[in-house]
């Protein structure tokens, strides 16, 4: 298995511009985070899914956020409008039981 | 609000000696803890649990020690190597079950010296 899969890996957005982060997990893995980590707050849940059903989205910051699963091998992560604070490395991870398995992550910068 | 905190930023050792890197939680329905090892430009990867009803768990280097009534946990590393050097994740959660819901610290950034 080729693990989780984000891309892209980098992301240079000028604010204002719409991103789109995608995230292919793991197949078989009914479960989907999503989450972002900096220096200040470290590795936030943003939102995680199960079946593909959105669960708890609590941590997603703002309704400039907005995630999607159409189906269990796709989800998307989309801020729009950026603005310069959303600047993080985002991580996508899925699982099947209590270990989580992470992509490389889509480091973004919005300037 | 830190559920999960990593106080010591940072930790530096000599290859050969112990490192211990220290974890504490707030919330007292964490039932299970695990550590993930994280290298630049990858993600963090899974490194060994400990669920509430251990004290400890050993894989090969790695010990988790877990104190739940002082709601503290530390991984242990002996020896350490230069390979080890990472950032290290103490993370928590409230179901042991197909929910793995995760909250982690910051991060500790382990540098072992040759």
């Amino acid at each position: 298995d080729a693990g989780v899969i984000q891309s892209p890996r980098h992301e240079v957005t000028e604010m204002g511009q719409e991103v789109t982060l995608r995230c292919k997990p793991i197949s078989g893995h009914d479960y989907l985070f999503w989450y972002r980590q900096t220096m200040m707050r470290g590795l936030e849940l943003l939102i995680y899914f199960n079946n593909n059903v959105p669960i708890d989205d609590s941590g997603m910051p703002e309704d400039r956020f907005s995630a999607k699963m159409p189906n269990a091998s796709f989800s998307t992560l989309k801020i729009q409008p950026s603005e310069p604070r959303d600047s993080a490395v985002y991580f996508c991870a899925s699982s099947l039981g209590a270990q989580l398995t992470f992509g490389s992550g889509t480091r973004l910068t919005v300037v | 609000d830190q559920q999960v905190k990593q106080n010591s930023p940072s930790l530096s050792v000599q290859e050969g000696r112990i490192s211990i890197l220290n974890c504490d939680y707030t919330n007292s329905m964490f039932d299970y803890f695990l550590w993930y090892k994280k290298y630049p430009a990858e993600g963090p990867t899974f490194l060994i649990s400990i669920s509430s009803i251990k004290d400890k768990n050993e894989d090969g280097r790695f010990t988790v020690f877990l104190n739940k009534s002082a709601k503290h946990l530390s991984l242990h590393i002996v020896p350490s190597q230069p390979g080890d050097s990472a950032v290290y994740f103490c993370a928590a959660s409230a179901d042991t079950g197909a929910n793995s819901k995760l909250t982690f610290g910051k991060g500790i950034t382990l540098s072992v010296r040759p």
